[in-house]
């Protein structure tokens, strides 16, 4: 399974736009990545979720380069709500058993959005 | 629309006691994780299942047990309750078919164990 980097935290204003970006050197050819967000005291939640170039859906955008080797996900005009931790995860959409029996979400990016 | 169902939410175990983590699931999901996520960091997988009667160890397996005799329910157990497995749980489930096939969490069961 691809091992992903992220930012520790980032602190942003509401009405930025956030952009936190996820390292994934070796990612393999079948591997998507997704995104999720988890609120405190809550189980993360899917975000988004893209193999290659841009997916844009109604809460984020996803921009994948064409090596794949990094993604970047972009809130757009964040709001208070939107402090969270953000996490990378890459993986092969077949199911665990392509990952290895390994699916890592690693530390995840700790947003704080202030007012 | 329930999703997926953790009991309970809070715990306190004494060393060496057993329990049992319940986790119940409404959308027919075929596989089904657990994680454990400690302060700070990311979630760890411990067991996951790819349907009824089928499972297998993640990363950290050691000191649980599990099983999947329904499609809805993945109970974890602990058998011999240790400090280092003081965390919050979190089971999940989804669907391994097609492309866009996230993971629904529960909300997870904080366990201190002293």
């Amino acid at each position: 399974l691809a091992k992903t980097t992220q930012p520790i935290s980032m602190d942003s204003y509401e009405g930025q736009e956030v952009n936190i970006t996820c390292s994934h050197n070796n990612i393999a050819t079948n591997d998507y990545i997704t995104w999720y967000q988890q609120f405190p005291s809550q189980g993360p939640r899917f975000i988004i979720q893209g193999y290659k170039t841009k997916v844009t859906n109604e809460v984020a955008s996803l921009f994948i380069p064409a090596d794949r080797k990094s993604s970047t996900l972009s809130l757009p005009r964040v709001s208070l709500s939107d402090t969270a931790v953000y996490y990378c995860l890459v993986g092969d959409p077949r199911g665990i058993k392509a990952a290895g029996n390994k699916l890592t979400f690693g530390g995840g990016t700790r947003v704080l959005v202030k007012p | 629309n329930a999703g997926v169902t953790q009991t309970p939410k809070f715990r306190i175990l004494k060393i060496g006691q057993s329990m049992t983590l319940q986790c119940t699931q409404d959308m027919n999901h075929n596989y089904m994780y657990w994680y454990r996520q400690d302060p700070g960091m990311g979630l760890k997988l411990i067991y996951y299942s790819v349907g009824a009667g089928i499972t297998d160890k993640g990363e950290v397996p050691n000191g649980y047990n599990v099983s999947r005799s329904t499609t809805e329910d993945f109970p974890l157990r602990l058998e011999l309750a240790a400090p280092s497995q003081t965390s919050v749980y979190f089971c999940a489930s989804n669907h391994p078919a097609g492309t866009h096939q996230p993971q629904h969490f529960g909300d997870g069961t904080r366990l201190s164990i002293l």
